[in-house]
Protein backbone atom coordinates (compact mmCIF):
# COMPACT_ATOMS: atom_id res chain seq x y z
CA UNK A 1 0.00 0.00 0.00
CA UNK A 2 2.15 2.91 -1.41
CA UNK A 3 -0.78 5.79 0.11
CA UNK A 4 -0.02 8.99 -1.74
CA UNK A 5 3.12 8.77 -4.35
CA UNK A 6 4.39 12.30 -5.58
CA UNK A 7 6.47 12.48 -8.90
CA UNK A 8 9.25 13.56 -9.44
CA UNK A 9 11.09 14.45 -6.18
CA UNK A 10 13.60 16.95 -7.23
CA UNK A 11 13.57 18.94 -9.96
CA UNK A 12 15.50 21.95 -11.19
CA UNK A 13 14.16 24.41 -13.92
CA UNK A 14 14.98 27.67 -15.78
CA UNK A 15 12.71 30.38 -15.53
CA UNK A 16 9.90 30.52 -18.15
CA UNK A 17 9.86 26.28 -18.69
CA UNK A 18 6.74 24.03 -17.53
CA UNK A 19 6.67 21.62 -15.81
CA UNK A 20 3.61 19.09 -14.15
CA UNK A 21 4.03 17.66 -10.89
CA UNK A 22 1.91 14.30 -10.66
CA UNK A 23 0.47 12.89 -7.29
CA UNK A 24 -1.04 9.40 -7.18
CA UNK A 25 -2.99 7.89 -4.28
CA UNK A 26 -4.08 4.99 -3.78
CA UNK A 27 -6.12 4.37 -0.61
CA UNK A 28 -9.55 5.53 -3.33
CA UNK A 29 -9.66 9.06 -1.81
CA UNK A 30 -12.12 11.73 -2.96
CA UNK A 31 -10.18 14.74 -1.73
CA UNK A 32 -7.20 15.85 -2.91
CA UNK A 33 -4.48 18.84 -2.04
CA UNK A 34 -1.97 20.53 -3.41
CA UNK A 35 0.43 22.38 -1.00
CA UNK A 36 3.63 25.08 -1.00
CA UNK A 37 5.61 25.20 2.08
CA UNK A 38 8.54 27.79 2.95
CA UNK A 39 10.75 28.61 5.36
CA UNK A 40 8.83 29.81 8.31
CA UNK A 41 5.37 29.97 6.50
CA UNK A 42 3.87 26.52 6.96
CA UNK A 43 2.14 25.03 4.64
CA UNK A 44 -0.26 26.86 2.25
CA UNK A 45 -2.92 25.65 -0.04
CA UNK A 46 -2.70 26.14 -4.01
CA UNK A 47 -4.89 24.25 -5.41
CA UNK A 48 -7.75 21.37 -3.98
CA UNK A 49 -10.18 18.93 -5.67
CA UNK A 50 -13.54 17.33 -3.93
CA UNK A 51 -13.84 14.48 -7.12
CA UNK A 52 -13.17 13.15 -10.22
CA UNK A 53 -13.71 16.08 -12.33
CA UNK A 54 -13.96 19.54 -9.77
CA UNK A 55 -10.95 21.48 -9.10
CA UNK A 56 -11.43 24.49 -6.78
CA UNK A 57 -8.76 27.83 -5.75
CA UNK A 58 -6.84 28.00 -2.33
CA UNK A 59 -4.97 30.89 -0.67
CA UNK A 60 -2.05 31.13 -3.43
CA UNK A 61 -3.25 29.66 -6.58
CA UNK A 62 -2.02 32.24 -9.24
CA UNK A 63 0.82 30.56 -11.35
CA UNK A 64 -0.63 27.11 -10.89
CA UNK A 65 -3.09 24.82 -12.41
CA UNK A 66 -4.60 21.59 -11.61
CA UNK A 67 -6.62 18.89 -13.06
CA UNK A 68 -8.02 16.08 -11.88
CA UNK A 69 -9.41 13.69 -14.74
CA UNK A 70 -8.93 10.62 -12.76
CA UNK A 71 -10.28 10.01 -9.27
CA UNK A 72 -6.70 8.46 -7.80
CA UNK A 73 -4.76 11.60 -9.79
CA UNK A 74 -4.27 15.01 -9.06
CA UNK A 75 -1.72 17.09 -11.60
CA UNK A 76 -0.20 20.46 -10.61
CA UNK A 77 0.97 22.62 -13.07
CA UNK A 78 3.47 25.34 -13.52
CA UNK A 79 3.13 26.97 -17.29
CA UNK A 80 5.84 29.38 -17.15
CA UNK A 81 8.09 28.95 -13.97
CA UNK A 82 9.11 31.75 -12.14
CA UNK A 83 11.92 32.03 -9.32
CA UNK A 84 9.20 33.03 -6.56
CA UNK A 85 7.82 29.17 -7.41
CA UNK A 86 10.68 27.78 -5.56
CA UNK A 87 9.52 25.73 -2.53
CA UNK A 88 8.80 22.26 -1.55
CA UNK A 89 5.47 21.18 -2.47
CA UNK A 90 3.35 18.66 -1.02
CA UNK A 91 0.11 16.61 -2.10
CA UNK A 92 -2.15 15.15 0.59
CA UNK A 93 -5.65 13.46 0.07
CA UNK A 94 -8.58 12.13 2.85
CA UNK A 95 -11.40 10.03 2.40
CA UNK A 96 -13.99 13.40 2.51
CA UNK A 97 -14.15 16.99 3.35
CA UNK A 98 -16.28 16.68 6.91
CA UNK A 99 -12.99 18.04 9.16
CA UNK A 100 -13.58 14.73 10.62
CA UNK A 101 -10.70 12.96 8.32
CA UNK A 102 -7.09 13.59 8.53
CA UNK A 103 -4.90 13.98 5.41
CA UNK A 104 -2.41 11.91 4.06
CA UNK A 105 0.58 13.40 2.67
CA UNK A 106 3.08 12.42 0.18
CA UNK A 107 6.76 12.75 0.50
CA UNK A 108 6.81 15.65 -1.61
CA UNK A 109 8.53 17.84 -4.11
CA UNK A 110 11.80 19.87 -4.06
CA UNK A 111 11.36 22.12 -6.84
CA UNK A 112 14.00 24.80 -7.64
CA UNK A 113 13.79 27.66 -9.98
CA UNK A 114 16.90 29.37 -11.41
CA UNK B 1 -6.65 34.25 8.27
CA UNK B 2 -3.31 32.25 9.16
CA UNK B 3 -3.44 30.77 12.72
CA UNK B 4 -0.64 32.02 14.79
CA UNK B 5 1.07 29.58 16.75
CA UNK B 6 3.17 29.81 19.99
CA UNK B 7 5.42 29.49 20.66
CA UNK B 8 7.51 29.52 17.57
CA UNK B 9 10.45 27.16 18.94
CA UNK B 10 11.02 25.15 22.31
CA UNK B 11 13.80 22.95 23.58
CA UNK B 12 13.08 20.16 25.60
CA UNK B 13 15.16 17.69 27.71
CA UNK B 14 14.07 13.97 28.02
CA UNK B 15 11.38 13.64 30.29
CA UNK B 16 10.11 16.96 30.32
CA UNK B 17 6.53 18.26 28.88
CA UNK B 18 5.62 20.98 26.47
CA UNK B 19 2.19 22.48 25.50
CA UNK B 20 2.13 24.57 21.65
CA UNK B 21 -1.22 26.45 21.03
CA UNK B 22 -2.55 27.29 18.05
CA UNK B 23 -5.05 30.51 17.95
CA UNK B 24 -7.56 31.62 15.04
CA UNK B 25 -9.80 34.99 14.68
CA UNK B 26 -12.66 32.33 12.82
CA UNK B 27 -15.06 30.47 14.08
CA UNK B 28 -13.55 26.91 13.78
CA UNK B 29 -15.51 23.46 12.73
CA UNK B 30 -11.88 21.56 13.54
CA UNK B 31 -8.69 21.94 14.43
CA UNK B 32 -6.01 19.31 12.72
CA UNK B 33 -2.46 18.74 14.36
CA UNK B 34 0.84 17.36 12.38
CA UNK B 35 4.02 16.82 13.04
CA UNK B 36 6.67 17.03 10.92
CA UNK B 37 10.21 15.65 10.95
CA UNK B 38 12.99 17.52 8.87
CA UNK B 39 12.91 16.49 4.67
CA UNK B 40 10.09 14.65 5.78
CA UNK B 41 6.08 14.83 4.82
CA UNK B 42 3.70 15.90 7.98
CA UNK B 43 2.29 13.23 10.08
CA UNK B 44 -1.17 13.28 11.43
CA UNK B 45 -1.76 13.39 15.57
CA UNK B 46 -4.63 14.47 16.39
CA UNK B 47 -7.59 15.59 15.40
CA UNK B 48 -10.25 18.06 17.41
CA UNK B 49 -14.09 18.88 16.52
CA UNK B 50 -16.59 21.60 17.51
CA UNK B 51 -18.67 19.25 19.94
CA UNK B 52 -15.83 17.84 21.60
CA UNK B 53 -14.96 14.70 19.72
CA UNK B 54 -11.38 13.73 19.39
CA UNK B 55 -9.41 11.92 16.93
CA UNK B 56 -6.02 10.63 16.91
CA UNK B 57 -2.70 9.98 19.15
CA UNK B 58 -2.68 7.72 22.18
CA UNK B 59 0.27 9.50 23.99
CA UNK B 60 -0.57 12.56 22.80
CA UNK B 61 -3.66 15.26 23.87
CA UNK B 62 -4.92 18.35 23.07
CA UNK B 63 -7.92 21.07 24.11
CA UNK B 64 -10.00 22.90 21.72
CA UNK B 65 -11.27 25.71 23.01
CA UNK B 66 -14.39 26.51 20.43
CA UNK B 67 -15.73 30.16 22.23
CA UNK B 68 -12.00 31.51 21.64
CA UNK B 69 -10.70 29.19 18.77
CA UNK B 70 -8.28 28.16 20.08
CA UNK B 71 -6.53 24.97 20.55
CA UNK B 72 -3.21 23.73 22.80
CA UNK B 73 -1.51 20.17 21.94
CA UNK B 74 0.34 18.75 25.34
CA UNK B 75 3.50 16.65 24.72
CA UNK B 76 4.12 15.02 28.01
CA UNK B 77 7.19 12.89 29.25
CA UNK B 78 9.18 13.98 26.02
CA UNK B 79 10.28 11.58 24.03
CA UNK B 80 13.37 12.27 21.42
CA UNK B 81 11.32 11.15 19.09
CA UNK B 82 9.10 14.21 19.44
CA UNK B 83 11.32 16.46 17.92
CA UNK B 84 10.32 17.79 14.65
CA UNK B 85 7.84 21.01 13.76
CA UNK B 86 4.65 20.93 14.81
CA UNK B 87 1.84 22.57 12.60
CA UNK B 88 -2.51 22.79 13.39
CA UNK B 89 -4.22 22.78 10.84
CA UNK B 90 -7.47 24.71 11.21
CA UNK B 91 -11.03 24.46 9.23
CA UNK B 92 -13.69 27.17 9.64
CA UNK B 93 -17.17 27.01 9.95
CA UNK B 94 -18.85 27.51 6.66
CA UNK B 95 -16.13 25.42 4.60
CA UNK B 96 -18.48 24.30 2.92
CA UNK B 97 -17.17 19.99 2.89
CA UNK B 98 -14.27 20.74 1.65
CA UNK B 99 -11.94 19.85 4.36
CA UNK B 100 -9.91 22.84 3.52
CA UNK B 101 -7.24 23.29 6.43
CA UNK B 102 -5.38 26.91 6.88
CA UNK B 103 -2.08 26.15 8.98
CA UNK B 104 0.12 28.01 11.10
CA UNK B 105 3.41 28.97 10.84
CA UNK B 106 4.87 25.73 12.84
CA UNK B 107 6.49 25.26 16.39
CA UNK B 108 9.95 23.83 16.46
CA UNK B 109 10.69 21.60 19.28
CA UNK B 110 13.77 19.95 20.23
CA UNK B 111 13.84 17.15 22.41
CA UNK B 112 17.74 16.72 23.92
CA UNK B 113 18.77 13.82 26.04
Amino acid sequence: NAGVTQTPKFRVLKTGQSMTLLCAQDMNHEYMYWYRQDPGMGLRLIHYSVGEGTTAKGEVPDGYNVSRLKKQNFLLGLESAAPSQTSVYFCASSPQGLGNQPQHFGDGTRLSIL
Amino acid sequence: QQPVQSPQAVILREGEDAVINCSSSKALYSVHWYRQKHGEAPVFLMILLKGGEQKGHEKISASFNEKKQQSSLYLTASQLSYSGTYFCGTEKVGSSNTGKLIFGQGTTLQVKP
